[in-house]
């Protein structure tokens, strides 16, 4: 079954920098785009990032357009979050998701990893 | 961006009753090919969302039969014909027909 794994989260401070990475298994990896969405503690479902299967596009939610880059390994099965100039509103779970359909973009994370949390502080 | 509104934002239900959630778009979520780019997720208390419903009516792989998606354009409802302990957790609706993809506020659902 489909399994994504997540790490690098941790504690950071104000304005560093953090890599989040996720493995995937259990589906052809270079065949769907994968997805990062956050959650703040005790708050609601915000989507982050998106990459295409094959890394030809790339979009980002405009809160961290230019601040963070999405990309991806499809030799590692990896996908990976460059987050830079972090701030304490990006304290949050990462989850990365993977797209429901193969070959497109669809928008639509159907199944999700267990996450790795962000806390940005001094 | 499509502005996603869930009501009501908490229900406490007793156990075998219904349970019914709404959601509603700030546009058409009618894809051009005919399908409706909204779904439904549970997060679970201290776990990772699980997708419930896609395409505004179909269950996904392994959701219960109890769960069901409704609506078309711009209102949606899901419905729990007989809620269970395990549903507790808040649900939340999202639409995929544009970026960025957006979520409703969610939905906390308890157990009287």
């Amino acid at each position: 079954q489909v399994q994504l794994v997540e790490s690098g989260g941790g504690v950071v401070q104000p304005g560093g920098s953090l890599k989040l990475s996720c493995v995937a298994s259990g589906f052809v990896f270079n065949d769907y785009g994968m997805h990062w969405v956050r959650q703040a503690p005790g708050k609601g479902l915000e989507w982050v990032a998106f990459i295409r299967y094959d890394g030809s596009s790339k979009y980002y939610a405009d809160s961290v357009k230019g601040q963070f880059t999405i990309s991806r390994d499809n030799s590692k099965n990896t996908v990976s979050l460059q987050m830079n100039s972090l701030r304490p509103d990006d304290t949050a779970m990462y989850y990365c998701a993977k797209d429901s359909i193969r070959l497109l973009d669809w928008l639509l994370p159907d199944s999700w990893g267990q996450g790795t949390l962000v806390t940005v502080s001094s | 961006d499509v502005v996603m509104t869930q009501t009501p934002l908490s229900l406490s239900v007793t156990p075998g009753q219904p349970a019914s959630i709404s959601c509603k778009s700030s546009r058409s979520l009618l894809h051009s090919d005919g399908k409706t780019s909204l779904s439904w997720f549970l997060q679970r208390p201290g776990q990772s969302p699980q997708l419930l419903i896609y395409d505004a009516f179909n269950r996904f792989s392994g959701v219960p039969h109890r769960f069901s998606g409704s609506g078309s354009g711009t209102d949606f409802t899901l419905k729990i014909s007989r809620v269970e302990a395990e549903d507790v957790g808040v649900y939340y609706c999202m639409q995929n027909i544009e970026f960025p993809p957006t979520f409703g506020g969610g939905t906390r659902v308890e157990i009287k």
